[in-house]
């Protein structure tokens, strides 16, 4: 166990919805990534808060956003729901080391497994 | 830009026999490098990492991976491999956001 929660496991939903992907860190780590895991496009980066901002962006869809809150759960919005965009998503945290401020290892959550037909 | 290829989609061994994986990236820093292992219906677990350092790092369930500047290589390797090591093996390269770029993944079967 990574210590890093997501909700739900699994979700079904049908094309042109919207959904929320949710997401827990790891206690006291800052960091909150994204990431899609499909069969075509494997693991890609789609975003990373820290501490409540938005610090970087990767291959994300215009109509994916995401917010991180103050209590540093995040999540991740994803609309007009596309056949395409059936996949695994993942949030990793990651904790900031002392001295360099740098966010070196993340750990997985378990994965919110997205199903749109 | 930093990238990885991992070789070779699937990799099958027999229960006892040595396990191979390979892993080139290419970055134009010093790379940061791991491995993360996916069991069926799992997120992913880290394996083992390298930052800075010994070249050589272990991690957990009997793994290590050499870091080769020279080869561009981070090659994950177990002597003996179990059955509960049947999974999917992921390389990845730090990148220039603090994101984990990965290799496409290599599935290990072990046959008994």
């Amino acid at each position: 166990d990574s210590g890093v929660t997501q909700t739900p496991k699994h979700l079904i939903t049908a094309t042109g919805q919207r959904v929320t992907l949710r997401c827990s860190p790891r206690s006291g780590d800052l960091s909150v990534y994204w990431y899609q895991q499909s069969l075509d496009q494997g693991l890609q980066f789609l975003i990373h808060y820290y501490n409540g901002e938005e610090r970087a962006k990767g291959n994300i869809l215009e109509r994916f956003s995401a917010q991180q809150f103050p209590d540093l759960h995040s999540e991740l919005n994803l609309s007009s729901l596309e056949l395409g965009d059936s996949a695994l998503y993942f949030c990793a945290s990651s904790p900031t080391q002392r001295g360099t401020g740098l966010q070196e290892t993340q750990y997985f959550g378990p994965g919110t497994r997205l199903l749109v037909l | 830009a930093q990238s990885v290829t991992q070789l070779g989609s699937h990799v099958s061994v027999s229960e006892g026999a040595l396990v191979l994986l390979r892993c080139n990236y290419s970055s134009s820093v010093p790379p940061y490098l791991f491995w993360y292992v996916q069991y069926p219906n799992q997120g992913l677990q880290l394996l083992l990492k390298y930052t800075t350092g010994a070249t050589l790092v272990k991690g957990i369930n009997g793994f290590e991976a050499e870091f080769k500047k020279s080869e561009t290589s981070f090659h994950l390797t177990k002597p003996s491999a179990h059955m509960s090591d049947a999974a999917e093996y992921f390389c990845a390269v730090r990148g220039s956001q603090g994101n984990l770029i990965f290799g496409k993944g290599t599935k290990l079967s072990v046959k008994p």
